[in-house]
């Protein structure tokens, strides 16, 4: 068990729909990150929240949308959701502000999103 | 174009046949260069961070060099539990922008 937990552990919706994946950080952390994994293109950094404010943006679409509440752990909502949005979404978490801290940081287990 | 290439995609030693994988970029202002195991089913783990040309770590059978233009992860004499993909990921510019490469798959077979 890495810290960081993620649910569900997997989804499967059809296409047009709305979810909501949720993160909890490894205690201590403040930083927490989304990444979306597929086959294709490896893994890609959509969002970088630091104590409930959005520190970074990587590649995420605009139909997508995540926030970190004062408890820290954060939600990333996926809406009209298509095909290609059929992936693994990770969740890491680290105690610095900065991107990829000196010792990494920790990923959980992943939300595997199945959209038929 | 910033990116981050490993090679190979996939891997097959033999127990105790010790390789190197590679991981190449082309970034500008490279910040940091990270390793990470990742398992099926499961997250990357953190192995190493290197920062500068000429760095190397150290973790059991693992060993992580740099150059200004890659990075190897030496694997000695590896065992079948060291099967796993490996990332490569880099930290770079000055707004942090960061790339994963996509992987060497790593199959150790007794």
């Amino acid at each position: 068990d890495s810290g960081v937990t993620q649910t569900p552990k997997h989804l499967i919706t059809a296409t047009g729909q709305r979810v909501t994946l949720r993160c909890s950080p490894r205690s201590g952390d403040l930083s927490v990150y989304w990444y979306q994994q597929s086959l294709d293109q490896g893994l890609q950094f959509l969002i970088q929240y630091y104590n409930g404010e959005e520190r970074a943006k990587g590649n995420i679409l605009e139909r997508f949308s995540a926030q970190q509440f004062p408890d820290l752990h954060s939600e990333l909502n996926l809406s009209s959701l298509e095909l290609g949005d059929s992936a693994l979404y990770f969740c890491a978490s680290s105690a610095s502000p900065g991107h990829m801290a000196n010792y990494g940081y920790t990923f959980g287990s992943g939300t595997r999103l199945t959209v038929v | 174009e910033d990116q981050v290439t490993q090679s190979p995609e996939a891997l097959r030693l033999q127990e105790g046949e010790s390789s190197s994988l590679n991981c190449s970029y082309t970034v500008s202002g490279l910040r940091g260069l990270f390793w990470y195991r990742q398992d099926p089913g499961k997250g990357p783990e953190f192995l190493f961070t290197l920062y500068s040309a000429g760095e190397e770590k150290e973790k059991e059978r693992l060993k992580a060099t740099l150059t200004k233009k890659e990075s190897f992860l030496h694997i000695t004499a590896p065992k079948p539990e060291d099967s796993a993909t490996y990332l490569c990921a880099v930290q770079a510019g000055t707004g942090n922008q960061f790339y994963f490469g996509t992987g060497t798959s790593l199959t150790v077979i007794p």
